[in-house]
């Protein structure tokens, strides 16, 4: 199975914050990853696929980028409702696999 | 736009099957990749598997002794047994729409099961 590792684990930023979150997989997956929000008691949803594109209805202050083995996630300036739980996932194999998340909260 | 919606019991008894039903509403089942993947309370995310809405399946090798994975189409439903549960089954369980690279866009709300007696 690809390990996908998510450094940090948790953070602390403050409102209007530029936050930066990052994935690396355990083995080359080109450019297929994805990441999600979770919400807490929420589904996950879906921010980035294929690595830096937008999905369809997401705000522009998320971005992506990599390939390879490492990615990252940034939120261009933090607002209330971005303070979440966020997962990337690789799909270039089966099984998918995710990684352990990256708590954001409020400094 | 797509919707999901998981059904079927929250409690399940040690070694008993769990069974779950997920509708699909807003779009047809037909050709995409139908997944489920759980989360046990305050833990990351596990992909269980899908199934393709001709039949076609794959399973998470982890789970793949105990998971089977059926599509009805002409309900536009698909659902997962998942046999001798135990207290590590005890999850949120999800289902999602995939396109076939493997990018899972759409979630349906989820549904908590216990194993419990």
């Amino acid at each position: 199975d690809i390990q996908m590792t998510q450094s940090p684990s948790s953070l602390s930023a403050s409102v209007g914050d530029r936050v930066t979150i990052t994935c690396r997989a355990s083995q080359g997956i080109n450019h297929y990853l994805a990441w999600f929000q979770q919400r807490p008691g929420k589904a996950p949803k879906s921010l980035i696929y294929a690595a830096s594109s937008l999905q369809s209805g997401v705000p522009s202050k998320f971005s992506g980028s990599g390939s390879g083995t490492d990615f990252t996630l940034t939120i261009s300036s933090l607002q209330p409702e971005d303070f979440a739980t966020y997962y990337c996932q690789q799909y270039n194999a089966y099984p998918l696999t995710f990684g352990g998340g990256t708590k954001v909260e409020i400094k | 736009q797509v919707q999901l919606q998981e059904s079927g019991p929250g409690l399940v008894k040690p070694s008993e099957t769990l069974s779950l039903t997920c509708t699909v509403s807003g779009g047809s089942i037909s050709s995409y990749y139908w997944n489920w993947i759980r989360q046990p309370p305050g833990k990351g995310l596990e992909w269980i598997g899908y199934i393709y809405y001709s039949g076609s399946t794959k399973y998470n090798p982890s789970l793949k002794s105990r998971v089977t994975l059926s599509v009805d189409t002409s309900k536009n439903q698909f659902s997962l047994k998942l046999t001798s549960v135990t207290a590590a089954d005890t999850a949120i369980y999800y289902c999602a729409r995939g396109d076939s690279s493997g990018y899972n866009a759409y979630w349906g709300q989820g549904t908590l099961v216990t194993v419990s007696s």
